[in-house]
């Protein structure tokens, strides 16, 4: 079993929908919570990053970490069409090493 | 503003040929990361560099080796490229409490 797992997808929403992507992991160990989002072809990109369980907000974009379940969720409000990617959730535990989930691809269409 | 610089951008190798990935970062950082890309594996992490001087293995280090080769430059070796080596190759740089700069990465093809 993979360590942090997600749907690879593809996740088909029309403009406007609000966007829910999900990540669940298997080591109680880790500490902070990160989602990457990464356009074809291009690196990842950081989006959000949270230590604690609860919800964190920036703009469109809510986190939600629920430590007790071991799930991690990420929230889109009025999703756009340049919103369309692979998304990436990861965790970093007590060492040095981020472990990735296999990303999400979103496609949001007009 | 480069930020995170990776050369080359894409690459062709056949089988047992060796080859230098470089990573240049503009921003001052300590911390530096050389991750593999593959198909629904998300990205592997095969060595860091938590400051100048030194290295260390991450998940996936076997055929790989790597040079810090001052606070700008990290650069990842392969002496002999195997087929199991195709993929794509991302350096980061560490932001805060995570990798937060990526480079555009290296589509290295082993035939």
């Amino acid at each position: 079993q993979k360590e942090v797992e997600q749907d690879p997808g593809p996740l088909s929403v029309p403009e406007g929908a609000i966007v829910s992507l999900n990540c669940t992991y298997s080591n109680s160990a880790f500490q902070y919570f990160m989602w990457y989002r990464q356009y074809s072809r291009k690196g990842p990109e950081l989006l959000m990053y949270t230590y604690s369980s609860g919800n964190k907000e920036d703009g469109r974009f809510t986190a939600q970490v629920d430590k007790s379940s071991k799930y991690i969720s990420l929230f889109i409000r009025d999703s756009q069409p340049s919103d369309s990617a692979t998304y990436l959730c990861a965790k970093r535990d007590a060492g040095n090493m981020l472990t990735f989930g296999g990303g999400t691809r979103l496609m949001v269409k007009p | 503003n480069a930020g995170v610089t990776q050369t080359p951008k894409f690459q062709v190798l056949k089988t047992g040929q060796s080859m230098t990935l470089q990573c240049a970062q503009d921003m001052n950082h300590n911390s530096m990361y050389w991750y593999r890309q593959d198909p629904g594996m998300g990205l592997r992490l095969i060595y860091y560099s938590a400051s100048e001087g030194t290295t260390d293995k991450g998940e996936v280090p076997n055929g790989y080796n790597v040079s810090r080769l001052n606070k700008r430059e990290f650069s990842l070796r392969l002496e002999s490229a195997a087929p199991s080596q195709t993929s794509v190759y991302f350096c980061a740089i560490r932001g805060g409490y995570t990798e937060a700069f990526f480079g555009q990465g290296t589509r290295l093809t082993v035939v």
